[in-house]
């Protein structure tokens, strides 16, 4: 059972380089999320998508772009990478929206990116 | 102020011991996630619960509402347990989803 399959594991971009994080699940969810982790911080979200053909921002989206490809995958877009974007990134999944239902999320196993 | 806040920020127990971490909020919820990180970085939820206690394995969770506080307990601790266990709530007025704590590292020596 794969569940929630993140790519790629680490990552190093120059300042102004893009990239995207592929993030995929095989659970059937609906709603899923990227997530952003500094140390001494809690998680912070980047953006969520409620269900297929819709996102929406969270805590943090600046510097970022996402797209809900379909109901399996959700990818995140750094246009131009700076140093403040150096950060594990975190993929979940749930099955409804985990603001409104006992719905528990699922997570990658994560994206080390440095920005140099 | 944190909304979320955990305690200890770190815990160093040998193996055997009983281990509580805790988690205090300032808004109000309607559920309360307990996750645990593993040093390769996964995050595998553990419970979500919005009152009394649950229990899974060694792992107990409890949560008062009134007092706006919840404990996770590990009965007869082991070094597999070391991790980062965090605590998340869902507020009841928010578009965020989910409000983290910073976590607590949990390091359990044999």
């Amino acid at each position: 059972n794969a569940g929630v399959t993140q790519t790629p594991k680490f990552q190093v971009l120059k300042t102004g380089q893009s990239m995207t994080l592929q993030c995929a699940q095989d659970m059937n969810h609906n709603s899923m999320y990227w997530y952003r982790q500094d140390p001494g911080m809690g998680l912070r979200l980047i953006y969520y998508s409620a269900s297929e053909g819709t996102t929406d921002k969270g805590e943090v989206p600046n510097g970022y772009n996402v797209s809900r490809l379909n109901k399996r995958e959700f990818s995140l877009r750094l246009e131009s990478a700076a140093p403040s974007q150096t950060s594990v990134y975190f993929c979940a999944s749930s099955e409804l929206l985990v603001r409104s239902s006992n719905s528990p999320l699922h997570f990658g196993n994560g994206t080390r990116l440095t920005v140099t | 102020k944190n909304e979320v806040e955990q305690s200890p920020q770190n815990l160093t127990a040998q193996e055997g011991e009983f281990i509580t971490i805790n988690c205090s909020y300032s808004v109000g919820i309607s559920a309360l996630h307990w996750l645990q990180q593993h040093p390769g970085g996964g995050i595998v939820s553990l419970f979500m619960l919005s009152s009394g206690k649950k229990k899974h394995g060694r792992l107990i969770a409890t949560i008062n509402i009134q007092e706006k506080h919840s404990s996770l307990h590990i009965t007869a601790s082991h070094p597999r347990d070391s991790a980062v266990y965090i605590c998340a709530v869902r507020r009841m007025d928010s578009n965020y989803q989910l409000i983290w704590g910073a976590g607590t590292k949990l390091i359990i020596k044999p």
